[in-house]
């Protein structure tokens, strides 16, 4: 069974730094690219990052562009995200989602339950 | 800046048809942005309903169906059921490894 389980979240002063973690069972983690998405309180379903299965290929959101970084450690079926430079804005929850390729495209089929991040001013 | 667009609510009475749409705020939506569509209820993770246009996720009912309309990807549910009172979105595959969420469908059953 495929499971997703988030962690690192809390709460932080604008300005500061947070590392979440995503702990992955239950499938080969590093033939598949992650993602992580965030919703904010009452609102939709954001995109932040995604990584290739390797951890050579990154790719981000510009809202987070050069203040997140995303990595994986494919020896612990790990994922990352680095968050720096917090600001009120990025308050929210953070899922880590597995990326699946079918037939040229690509979705997310499994999500963590997601990890709380609250930055205050 | 390119934004996904799709209707911010959107009510159906039990047993009717309903038909969500997803665009680009430029542009046509069309099977290479390889759509994909998402249920959440309060407190949950989403849930895959359909991705690559019209393929439903493992254990979907038929009732959903996904498609091209126009320049739209479309997201239609037949016979809605009570538990189908959710949010939608939609995501597009932009390429680069980059995907873009829609801003959601609150769908009522009413």
């Amino acid at each position: 069974e495929v499971q997703l389980l988030e962690s690192g979240g809390g709460l932080v002063r604008s300005g500061g730094s947070l590392r979440l973690s995503c702990a992955a069972s239950g499938f080969t983690f590093s033939k598949y690219a992650m993602t992580w998405v965030r919703q904010a309180p009452g609102k939709g379903l954001e995109w932040v990052s995604a990584i290739s299965g390797t951890g050579g290929s990154t790719y981000y959101a510009d809202s987070v562009r050069g203040r997140f970084t995303i990595s994986r450690d494919n020896s612990k079926n790990t994922l990352f995200l680095q968050m720096n430079s917090l600001r009120v804005e990025d308050t929210a929850l953070y899922y880590c989602a597995k990326r699946f390729y079918v037939n040229s495209g690509y979705y997310f089929d499994y999500w963590g339950l997601g990890a709380q991040v609250t930055v205050s001013s | 800046q390119t934004v996904v667009t799709q209707e911010a609510s959107f009510s159906v009475s039990p047993g009717g048809t309903v038909t969500l749409t997803c665009g680009l705020s430029s542009g046509s939506v069309s099977t290479t942005y390889y759509p994909n569509w998402y249920k959440q209820t309060p407190g949950q993770a989403p849930r895959t309903l359909i991705y690559n246009t019209d393929t439903r996720s493992s254990g979907v009912p038929d009732r959903f169906s996904g498609s091209i309309l126009g320049n739209e990807a479309a997201l239609t549910i037949t016979g809605a059921q009570a538990d189908d009172e959710a949010d939608y979105y939609c995501v597009l595959c932009m390429g680069s490894g980059v995907s873009l969420f829609g801003g959601g469908t609150r769908l009522t059953v009413l």
